[in-house]
């Protein structure tokens, strides 16, 4: 059974970057069987999808954050990252990364609050 | 982006109770369509996909059917621990989105 775990900091100060690390176990993210996607979730906006790493191609992000992103694997720790820059307070929320073997995800981690506040 | 349009926002129910929830996508997505259930400080946990087939490990009582825009997740029975909120999501094309949540609340 694939276990994931969201890890970084609670508080980021506006315009920096939020940087999340998702560790995997029970299964190898460099097999090319699975994706690697992170989402979010905010009182104001639901559930969002911010976008998925893969062996091969490249990644897809939501064009709403596509700016601001960056999603990579690091296939030597079985992890993977999600990297968000000049934050605001409207990107609190929690922070979930999921893996699935196509468009449907089975496997979470139990979600990470971030909070953009000075 | 597809718009996910879930209804009712709330819905208040009783245990034995059969409940249905429905989801409309702005456009066609064939039967790319996931219902997830969350509780409370907990991620999302897939219930089922391709509109209509069941996640392994999920009880029967839960079921989903539709195509193209209209789709509907049924509780057959409800069950204490099945009190939560309910999430479709498209998986037709990028960006996934979700509809906004249905709340099942006990009566």
């Amino acid at each position: 059974q694939v276990q994931l775990q969201e890890s970084g900091p609670g508080l980021v100060k506006p315009s920096q970057t939020l940087s999340l690390t998702c560790s995997v176990s029970g299964a190898s993210i460099s097999s090319g069987y699975y994706y690697c996607d992170w989402f979010r979730q905010s009182a104001g906006k639901g559930l969002e999808w911010i976008g998925r790493v893969y062996t091969s191609p490249g990644p897809n992000y939501n064009p709403s954050l596509k700016s601001r992103v960056t999603i990579s694997l690091d296939t030597s720790k079985n992890q993977f990252s999600l990297n968000l820059n000049s934050v605001t307070a409207e990107d609190t929320a929690v922070y979930y990364c999921a893996t699935s073997r196509g468009n449907y995800f089975d496997s979470w981690g139990q979600g990470i609050l971030v909070t953009v506040s000075s | 982006d597809i718009q996910m349009t879930q209804s009712p926002y709330f819905v208040s129910a009783s245990v034995g109770d059969r409940v249905t929830i429905t989801c409309r996508a702005s456009q066609g997505i064939s039967s790319w369509l996931a219902w997830y259930q969350q509780k409370e400080g907990k991620a999302p946990k897939l219930l089922i996909y391709a509109a209509s087939s069941l996640q392994s490990g999920v009880p029967s009582r839960f079921s989903g059917s539709g195509s193209g825009t209209d789709f509907t997740l049924t509780i057959s029975s409800l069950q204490p621990e099945d009190f939560a909120t309910y999430y479709c999501q498209q998986a037709s094309s990028f960006p996934y989105t979700f509809g906004q949540g249905t709340k099942l609340e006990m009566k």
